[in-house]
């Protein structure tokens, strides 16, 4: 099993629909990371939050560190949010990063 | 700023070959890393470099060597090539040490090895 899973795998959504991706961990952690992987491969930081809730424009993450869980909302999704949305967090043995397989979205027009 | 930059874009190797991905940041950041993307399974990570000078195992070692040869670059080494690492190469770095920190990414190695 995954020390890091994330739901659903693929997503496809219609433009201006409220997105939710999970995030479930079974490790303890510091610190969790949302990354955004672009159809051509880059990758971009998101959000790192280690309790709460934050919020960048239309993107708003929140963790649970009890339940071992966040999820990314995205509201009034556009076609531009198509993309790969990755999870990680900070924790295990060795402190580093460890990923998710991420959640392929597709939203269409 | 280029931010994180990698070369080459692609490449094609057959099976024993050598070659360096090469990887700088201008950023003045601290810590570099080396993961590889593959289908199906998140970013795993190789190498490490804490600070300048300094080189970790990560994850998945084996077959690979570094060298961080400045602060600004950070170099990974596959010195006899396998089909087992074809893969996407990704370097990335951070101001400070750890994961607690912004990772910033270069746009990744596309590599095939046949």
């Amino acid at each position: 099993k995954n020390e890091v899973e994330q739901s659903p795998q693929n997503l496809t959504a219609q433009e201006g629909e409220f997105i939710t991706i999970n995030c479930s961990y079974s490790v303890g952690i510091s610190a969790l990371h949302w990354l955004q992987q672009h159809p051509g491969g880059g990758i971009v930081s998101l959000f790192m939050l280690s309790s709460g809730k934050k919020k960048h424009g239309r993107l708003i993450a929140t963790i649970n560190i009890q339940e071992k869980h966040s999820s990314l909302h995205i509201t009034a999704s556009h076609p531009r949010d198509s993309a790969v949305y990755i999870c990680a967090v900070v924790g295990g043995a060795t402190n580093k990063l460890i990923f998710g397989t991420g959640t392929l979205l597709a939203v269409q027009p | 700023n280029a931010g994180v930059t990698q070369t080459p874009k692609f490449q094609v190797l057959k099976t024993g070959q050598s070659m360096t991905l090469q990887c700088a940041q201008d950023m003045n950041h601290n810590s570099m890393y080396w993961y590889r993307q593959d289908p199906g399974m998140g970013l795993r990570l190789i190498y490490y470099s804490a600070s300048e000078g300094t080189t970790d195992k990560g994850e998945v070692p084996n077959g690979y060597n570094v060298s961080r040869l400045n602060k600004r670059e950070f170099s990974l080494r596959l010195e006899s090539a396998a089909p087992s690492q074809t893969s996407v190469y990704f370097c990335a770095s951070t101001r400070g040490e750890g994961a607690y920190n912004e990772q910033f990414f270069g746009p990744g190695t596309r590599l095939t090895v046949l």
